[in-house]
């Protein structure tokens, strides 16, 4: 088993439309939990960042983590064809230097205007 | 533009062959990563480094080695190259040590032919 799943999707949703994207993780000791959006031809961006459980809100989008159940969210309200894009989760044990991200493989998001 | 910069933007080379790609880390910016991005592993964590050292090793091949110059700029340098290496090699920069709080590069697309 991967330590980190994602469902590749592709999701295609209308303008407008709540967007939920999830992982599951199975190393029980990752702490920190991040999302990064993902253009074509571009690097990944950080989202959002989260440590422990919880929610955290920026603006349209929210994270969630259970770690009971080992499992992230990310909703994103009152999507917008911009937000087409592919987006990755990661996260860590730690944030020191040997503790390094492990990623999942990522969701396709498209939003159709 | 995140301010990492990396070159060159695509490469396309023969098996056996060896080739560097460069990284430019934003301005104050002390820890170079490097990661691999392929369609089937995702996004792999490669090397960390701090400072003109080397603070954490992932998953990187023998075949491939990596160092960061005094000026703070890094180098990977991919040799005896595969099939299998055709991929987005990414370069992230962050001011400490911390992985999460870095700003990835544009990627340089490597095809091995």
């Amino acid at each position: 088993q991967k330590e980190v799943e994602q469902d590749p999707g592709p999701l295609s949703v209308p303008e407008g439309a709540i967007v939920s994207l999830n992982c599951t993780y199975s190393n029980s000791a990752f702490q920190y939990f991040m999302w990064y959006r993902q253009y074509s031809r571009k690097g990944p961006e950080l989202l959002m960042y989260t440590y422990s459980s919880g929610n955290k809100e920026d603006g349209r989008f929210t994270a969630q983590v259970d770690k009971s159940s080992k499992y992230i969210s990310l909703f994103i309200r009152d999507s917008q064809p911009s937000d087409s894009a592919t987006y990755l989760c990661a996260m860590s044990e730690g944030l020191s230097g040997n503790t390094p991200l492990v990623f999942g493989k990522g969701t396709r998001l498209s939003v159709i205007a | 533009d995140s301010g990492v910069t990396q070159t060159p933007k695509h490469l396309i080379t023969a098996t056996g062959q060896r080739v560097t790609l460069r990284c430019s880390p934003r301005s104050g910016d002390l820890s170079v990563y490097w990661y691999q991005q392929s369609l089937d592993q995702g996004l792999q964590f490669l090397i960390q480094y701090y400072n003109g050292e080397e603070r954490a090793k992932g998953n990187i091949l023998e075949r491939f080695s990596a160092q960061q110059f005094p000026d703070l700029h890094s180098e990977l340098n991919l040799s005896s190259l595969e099939l299998g290496d055709s991929a987005l090699y990414f370069c992230a920069s962050s001011v400490g040590r911390r992985g999460a709080e870095a700003f990835f590069g544009q990627g340089t697309r490597l095809t091995v032919v």
